[in-house]
């Protein structure tokens, strides 16, 4: 079973819409949880961190449930600049994140 | 403040040959950690160093091994190539172990 779930999508959604990615890992261990962006053929870059109590930044919006080992990543107002693979990740030891497979988002003008 | 940075972009060598692959931290970062992309996936942890120690590894053989230099700069070495290393190889440092990461853009390593 992998460490992190991710549905690959993927996702077309044309601009302004709200679009959700959801992301489900095995290890209840886990100690912090975080969202990266990776743009095709660039590195991923960090997007956000994802705590208990959610956290938004700006269009962004992260949600954490420790109960159902569940993270979500919602996107209001999408712009083209969205496009892109988002990935989910979750640091297990302190040392070693594990990466979802990604969600590829296409907005549509 | 300088990001991370990773050097050669690009690389074409021989199945069985070897390849040192680096990277230089992004400054004040002392934990540096090497992934490896294959196409349509996400990066697979190979191994942290912390203070020039390794502090974790993934499940990679050991002909993947690496060294963190005291300026915190960073090699990884692979031996053997195989067709199936060819991948996108990530370093990422970050300024304390666990924290997030800062990535450099990669090595695209290609084995034929």
């Amino acid at each position: 079973r992998k460490e992190v779930e991710q549905d690959p999508g993927p996702f077309n959604v044309p601009e302004g819409a709200t679009v959700a990615f959801n992301c489900t890992y095995s290890n209840s261990a886990s100690q912090s949880f975080f969202w990266y962006r990776q743009d095709c053929r660039k590195e991923p870059k960090l997007l956000m961190s994802v705590y208990s109590s959610g956290n938004e930044d700006g269009r962004f919006t992260a949600q954490l449930n420790r109960a159902s080992q569940y993270i979500s990543l919602l996107i209001r107002d999408s712009k083209l600049s969205d496009s892109a693979t988002y990935l989910c990740v979750v640091n297990i030891l302190g040392y070693q994140f594990y990466f979802g497979t990604g969600t590829s988002l296409t907005v549509i003008p | 403040e300088t990001g991370v940075t990773q050097s050669p972009t690009h690389l074409i060598k021989t199945r069985g040959q070897q390849v040192t692959l680096r990277c230089s931290s992004q400054s004040g970062h002392n934990t540096v950690s090497w992934y490896q992309q294959a196409l349509g996936q996400g990066p697979q942890f190979i191994f942290q160093y912390y203070r020039e120690e390794e502090n974790g590894r993934g499940n990679f053989p050991p002909r993947f091994s690496g060294l963190q230099f005291p300026n915190y700069s960073s090699e990884l070495n692979v031996n053997a190539l195989e067709l199936d290393d060819s991948a996108l190889y990530l370093c990422a440092s970050s300024p304390e172990v666990g924290a997030g990461y800062t990535f450099g853009s990669g090595t695209r390593l290609t084995v034929v």
